[in-house]
């Protein structure tokens, strides 16, 4: 079935440091994919997303590519602020599939 | 505003006793969700619902039970029959089950088991 595999966290970077999040996935067909983002006690809440191969989607400065060929969704953002310590999930969805296939999560920290 | 709220925010229950977690949105979407997070975990897929007075099991549905009575609102029960019910409860909705969309979701509610 399809899955979701990102990094294990936590994360922790200082102020203003380059982030990488890690996501691949394993579907079947053309899922859509999308990254979600969780601030401490709250729902999740859409950050970006793509629908089909070779798009960016991109929010608040981060960034990730639609990659087939390496089915990958990595999460990049240049300069990372404290507002950002979250926990942020990478997720896809299928066309007709009637669910969404979360990651597991990865906590980031940004020092000051 | 648009959106979806859950209620209450916190809740806590004594063992044996049923409770129920309310979820409404007026996002005028078809598709409801519900997702329990452990600490440290995912989310893992408890109901879902396409339309009113229809709901599938999820991936961990025992011990759960819902209804759709109405569209906007998609009610969760914890039953005692759920052995370890203590988690963060979430709420989602989409505006259809087919369509691969985004998924809102509500502020959550946290139970614990006393």
């Amino acid at each position: 079935g399809d899955s979701v595999t990102q990094m294990e966290g936590p994360v922790t970077l200082s102020e203003e440091a380059f982030l990488t999040i890690n996501c691949t996935y394993t579907a079947t067909g053309y899922p859509s994919l999308f990254w979600y983002v969780q601030y401490p006690g709250e729902g999740l809440q859409l950050l970006l997303k793509a629908t089909k191969a070779d798009d960016k989607g991109s929010n608040k400065g981060f960034e990730a590519t639609y990659r087939k060929e390496t089915t990958s969704f990595h999460l990049e953002k240049g300069s990372v602020q404290v507002s950002d310590s979250a926990v942020y999930f990478c997720a896809l969805s299928n066309t007709g599939g009637f669910k969404t296939i979360f990651g597991a999560g990865t906590r980031l920290f940004v020092k000051a | 505003d648009g959106g979806i709220t859950q209620s209450p925010k916190y809740l806590f229950r004594k063992e044996g006793q049923n409770v129920t977690l309310s979820c409404e949105q007026n996002l005028n979407h078809d598709a409801m969700y519900w997702y329990r997070q452990d600490p440290g975990q995912g989310l893992r897929l408890i109901y879902y619902s396409q339309i009113v007075n229809d709901f599938q099991k999820g991936d961990i549905a025992e011990g759960y039970s819902v209804s759709r009575e109405k569209k906007e609102s998609f009610p969760l029960t914890v039953t005692s029959a759920q052995k370890n019910p203590t988690a963060f409860y979430l709420c989602a909705s989409s505006p259809d089950l087919a369509s691969a969309d985004t998924q809102y979701f509500g502020p959550g509610t946290r139970l614990t088991v006393l």
